[in-house]
């Protein structure tokens, strides 16, 4: 089955403490991306990769990074998490070239 | 400043009428337009999209209309059933196959009243 896969689903983490949620997809896509969505705010892109070691910054990505050393795999990284990176989370991969992106399940990450 | 714009946070309509969604965008670089669906603890799903060189996208049930003079763009969908209660999301993406993301709207909560 076609799918892009995010773990965890939920975390909660305390301010400061490094974490990784991974991201993997298995329909061969060149682009990954990472989203935030928090209320009354919709989906903001945080990075985006069209490749394999390339990556970019999308419109929110201060206080996250990315790595993209395979092309299954997006790892998002914070390395000190802080209250304001409280949302839930969504991992999306497309051909390069298309629109239409296919979402992961999300991950409701908690920042105390 | 909002570049996708989505107006009504809900929209309540009874099961068998049609559901208009509408969404605006400020950015005239914008050239291909989608919607996607939500359902409570699910990712996004792809629901239909439509090409700035064209006013009218139809699949099934759901239509999408672009008026690009207006920078408006609507979701009808008719009949609308039970299961299409769901946030709906309209997002927008620049030219060149989106590279670098889509521009989301805040969502608008569908419900289907029976």
């Amino acid at each position: 089955e076609a799918q892009v896969t995010q773990n965890p689903r939920y975390l909660i983490t305390v301010t400061g403490k490094k974490l990784t949620v991974t991201c993997s997809q298995n329909m061969n896509h060149e682009y990954m991306s990472w989203y935030r969505q928090d209320p009354g705010l919709g989906l903001r892109q945080i990075y985006y990769s069209m490749n394999v070691e390339v990556t970019d910054k999308g419109d929110v990505p201060e206080g996250y990074k990315v790595s993209r050393k395979e092309k299954r795999n997006f790892p998002l990284i914070l390395e000190s998490p802080s209250p304001n990176q409280t949302s839930l989370y969504f991992c999306a991969s497309s051909v390069l070239g298309s629109y239409e992106q296919y979402f992961g399940p999300g991950t409701r990450l908690t920042v105390t | 400043d909002q570049q996708v714009k989505q107006n009504s946070p809900s929209l309540s309509v009874q099961e068998g009428r049609i559901s208009i969604l509408n969404c605006d965008y400020t950015n005239s670089m914008f050239d291909y337009f989608l919607w996607y669906k939500k359902y409570p603890a699910e990712g996004p799903t792809f629901l239909i999209s439509i090409s700035s060189i064209k006013d009218k996208n139809e699949d099934g049930r759901f239509t999408v209309f672009l008026n690009k003079s207006a920078k408006h763009l609507s979701l009808h969908i008719v009949p609308s059933q039970p299961g299409d209660s769901a946030v709906y999301f309209c997002a927008a993406s620049r030219a060149g196959g989106g590279a670098d993301g889509l521009t989301f709207g805040k969502g608008t909560h569908l419900i289907i009243q029976p």
